[in-house]
Order: C-alpha cells, then sequence, then structure tokens
C-alpha cells in the first residue's frame, strides 16, 4: 500500500524555519516526482513546489521561490520541506504528494495525511 | 496566474444527478487536458477521483464522471449518495510559473 507519513504538526514564532518530513512507503522512491502544498484555513489548495528524488532537481512556484528548500534522501525514502521567514500567513495544512508520473498524468494520487504549521508571536 | 473558479456550493438529493463546475482561463484549462478532481472529507487529505480531465482511477465509483468545454471542466456525481458529502476541488495544469492551479473548492451536500 503506498503511503506517505508526514511529521507532526508545529508552531513557531514570526521570522523562524519549519522542516517538514515525508517518509514514503510501498513504492519506489525514486521513480516519482514528490510535491509540496498547502491549504490555509477556510482556504484551497496552493502548489508550492516539487522535488525528483533521483536527481534532486527541484522546481518553485514563484511565490515560494528563495524561501521554500527541498530536499530528499534516498537511503530512508524521505523528503523534507524547509520554509524560511514564517509569517503569520504561512500558517496552514502542509501536505506533501506523490506524482502520478505516465499512469495519472499530471495529478496527485498519493498524499500524505498533512502537517499543521502554526505561526504566532 | 490566478486560482481556478468553483461554486462555494452544490446540493442535491439521494438519487439525483449534480454537476461542479471549474473555469479557467486560455492558459489552464483552455490549454491542456490535464484537469484532476480530488474529493476531501473533513480532516482528511484530499482523494483523487478523476485525472486527465475524464479519467477514473481503479476503485473510484463510476458514478463519477468528468468533461472539459473551453475554460471550463465540470464533476458530474450521479446517483447521488450519502456518503458522497465532502469538498470536491479540482486541479489543471498550466504550464510554466506555477504549473498547478486550484479550486477553492465545493462543498457537495447531500
Amino acid at each position: 500500500q503506498m503511503q506517505l507519513e508526514q511529521s507532526a504538526a508545529e508552531v513557531l514564532k514570526p521570522g523562524a524555519s519549519v522542516r517538514v518530513s515525508c517518509k514514503a512507503s510501498g513504492y519506489t522512491f525514486s521513480n516519482y516526482f514528490l510535491h509540496w502544498l498547502r491549504q490555509a484555513p477556510g482556504l484551497g489548495l496552493e502548489w508550492m513546489a516539487w522535488i525528483d528524488p533521483n536527481s534532486g532537481e527541484t522546481d518553485f512556484a514563484p511565490n515560494f521561490r528563495g524561501r521554500v528548500t527541498l530536499t530528499s534522501d534516498k537511503s530512508i525514502n524521505t523528503a523534507y520541506m524547509e520554509l524560511s521567514r514564517l509569517t503569520s500567513a504561512d500558517t496552514a495544512l502542509y501536505y506533501c504528494a506523490r506524482g502520478g508520473a505516465a499512469t495519472f498524468p499530471l495529478s496527485f494520487p498519493v498524499w500524505g495525511q498533512g502537517t499543521m504549521v502554526g505561526v504566532s508571536s | 496566474q490566478s486560482a481556478l473558479t468553483q461554486p462555494a456550493s452544490v446540493s442535491g438529493s439521494p438519487g439525483q444527478s449534480i454537476t461542479v463546475s471549474c473555469t479557467g482561463t486560455n492558459n489552464d484549462i483552455g490549454s491542456y487536458n490535464y484537469v484532476s478532481w480530488y474529493q476531501q472529507h473533513p480532516g482528511k487529505a484530499p482523494q483523487l477521483i478523476i485525472y486527465a480531465v475524464k479519467k477514473r482511477p481503479s476503485g473510484v465509483s463510476v458514478r463519477f464522471s468528468g468533461s472539459k468545454s473551453g475554460n471550463t471542466a465540470s464533476l458530474t456525481i450521479s446517483g447521488l449518495q450519502a456518503e458522497d458529502e465532502a469538498v470536491y476541488l479540482c486541479c489543471s495544469y498550466a504550464g510554466t510559473g506555477t504549473p498547478y492551479l486550484f479550486g477553492s473548492g465545493t462543498q457537495v451536500t447531500v
């Protein structure tokens, strides 16, 4: 069974950084892009970035370029998203999602359970 | 790029059919046949129910169908059931820049 297990919720102060982890199981981690999205309270989903765990290549939405760092560790099938210079506007539920590759092109067939990140002084 | 536009809510009676619309632009829905739909129950992660406009992953009920005309995609739920009550989110590939755009979600009430 394909699964993505995310790290626990965090509460941080403005200006801090947060790192969220996403551990994959049930499929070959290196074969699929891993995407990061967020959902602010009462709002829709916002795509942030992706990483190719095989090559380390990344791409970012313009709103997040320069503030998001993506890494992955193939030895433990885990991807990481670090968001810096946090503000209250970053309070949201952060998801990792596996890309669909050729089977489910340009869609997200597998999702993590979400990690709540709260930013408050 | 702006988010896609969905109605805030749609309701129907058990057994009826309903349609949820998702409107974009020539730069996203109008240019690519890569619209996907997700069902999200409260407190749960989204679940893929339609991809590439009208294809269903295995295990997804045939009561869910997708279509597209111009800059608008649609999700139809036929034979509405109580378990279909959820938020439905549309997503379109949008090329370079921000490659994936989402709608704000439609609450379906049965």
